[in-house]
């Protein structure tokens, strides 16, 4: 069965300090990967995603993310934290074989807060 | 351009009542998506749409539950009665048709079941 894993509930880091927010997945297939945010009452908004290629895909508001396939990660990054990045951040799955549905399975989520 | 629009973005309803929630794709994206999130749970998938025809729905969680999606454009998502379990975060969200791209999301109407 597809799944995705964000062992972190909440990640601390302060201004200025880079951050990092894991996450794993497993899929049958091939996956392509992606990363949304949540802002408080806001909906979900796209921050990037991995498709093909380049192991390292770079997204909005400074952050990227690595895809290390024989770790089955996809972990989200950002070099210097900004107090304004605090929020919901949440790692999502789709599987890329032909038959399969379209659909997204997300992660529980993780709260990221950046303290000034 | 308009992102994908849902209304309301709060509802209280009493169990056994009907909700009906609604939601405005983006132009052009024959993709629709009904998600939820329930509890401060992960983010559950409903159904799918491509233009008017539901091709996936094996995220509904029962009978109660009624999507549409007339002529392609809008969507409505009904729960009829509404359970307390019902209570949670609805997203819509809405894709082009190809399977690598991204899907983009409403802000969620907030359901309370009382």
């Amino acid at each position: 069965a597809q799944s995705v894993a964000q062992p972190e509930d909440q990640v601390n880091v302060a201004e200025g300090n880079p951050l990092t927010v894991k996450c794993t997945y497993s899929v049958s297939g091939n996956p392509y990967l992606f990363w949304y945010v949540q802002y408080p009452n806001r909906g979900l908004q796209f921050l990037l995603k991995y498709i093909t290629g380049d192991n390292l895909v770079k997204g909005s508001y400074g952050f990227e993310a690595e895809f290390n396939k024989s770790q089955t990660s996809f972990h989200l990054k950002k070099p210097s934290a900004l107090v304004s990045d605090s929020a919901l951040y949440f790692c999502a799955v789709r599987d890329v074989r032909g038959d399969s549905s379209y659909k997204l399975i997300f992660g529980s989520g993780t709260r990221l807060l950046v303290r000034p | 351009e308009a992102g994908v629009t849902q209304f309301p973005s709060h509802s209280v309803i009493e169990k056994g009542q009907t909700v009906t929630l609604r939601c405005d794709p983006i132009s052009g994206h024959d993709n629709l998506y009904w998600y939820r999130r329930v509890m401060g749970k992960e983010i559950k998938f409903l159904l799918h749409f491509v233009k008017e025809s539901k091709q996936d729905e094996s995220g509904m969680p029962n009978n109660r539950f009624l999507a549409e999606r007339t002529g392609g454009t809008y969507s409505t998502l009904k729960v009829q009665p509404a359970e307390l379990e019902d209570s949670g975060v609805y997203f819509c969200a809405s894709s082009q048709a190809q399977r690598r791209t991204e899907a983009f999301f409403g802000q969620g109407t907030r359901l309370t079941v009382v």
